[in-house]
């Protein structure tokens, strides 16, 4: 079962940065937070992973509070290509399996 | 980034018939695969973890004999869904694990099945 909780849409102004936040309060110290998104009948793109350190790619930031049980994607400028379904997945980083939550459907809007 | 090919992209099929999906990992290795299934306007459901070589582990729920599953080299693992009937009609997604740099899923474009 997926082990995560996160807002069921949400909107962002296009340039503005789109804050994803997602709730995993039973994470266990050996487990990552991983973000994937999915632009309609395509398959889920990487985006990007932490498991206790904030993280920072070319796509985007991941913010992981002190106690681990909560997350914050962070796309510093939406684009309308970055309108998509937003997971966020808590797995060990081995063996990986990915149980899916429902995800945020994220809007960006001109 | 790692390319993970899948075919077919569309597959319509008749009631009964069998229908097989391939999955390729097209530049890394891949030991585990993964298979998904996702219904209109839900999200992804894992079915079953292909290991190469091995027997693949199935979810709760998920039938077997009715997901055939062969992971017969590293880069290809094949689904097979046999006797198909329409509550089959679905998106199939497959993904490959790539571990030789970091621990990362890389996910098929899918398969979109029907069954008529």
């Amino acid at each position: 079962d997926a082990k995560t909780t996160q807002p069921p849409s949400m909107d962002c102004a296009e340039g503005r940065a789109a804050n994803l936040p997602c709730n995993h309060s039973t994470i266990s110290g050996n487990e990552y937070v991983y973000w994937y998104r999915q632009i309609h009948s395509q398959g889920p793109q990487y985006i990007i992973h932490g498991l206790k350190n904030n993280e920072t790619n070319e796509m985007a930031s991941l913010i992981i509070t002190e106690d681990r049980k909560s997350s914050t994607l962070i796309l510093p400028h939406a684009t309308l290509r970055d309108t998509a379904v937003y997971y966020c997945i808590v797995t060990m980083n081995t063996g990986n399996q990915f149980y899916f939550g429902t995800g945020t459907s994220l809007t960006v809007i001109p | 980034g790692a390319v993970v090919s899948q075919h077919p992209s569309r597959v319509i099929c008749k009631s009964g018939t069998s229908v097989k999906i391939e999955c390729r990992s097209l530049d890394f290795q891949a030991t585990t695969m993964f298979w998904y299934r996702q219904f209109p306007k839900q999200s992804l459901m894992l079915m079953a973890t292909s290991n190469e070589g091995s027997k693949a582990t199935y979810e709760q729920g998920v039938e077997k004999d009715k997901f055939l599953i062969n992971h017969a080299s590293l880069t290809l693992s094949t689904l097979t869904v046999t006797s198909a009937h329409p509550e089959d009609s679905s998106f199939y997604i497959c993904s490959a694990l790539r571990t030789d740099i970091l621990y990362e899923q890389y996910f098929g474009p899918g398969t979109r099945l029907t069954v008529t």
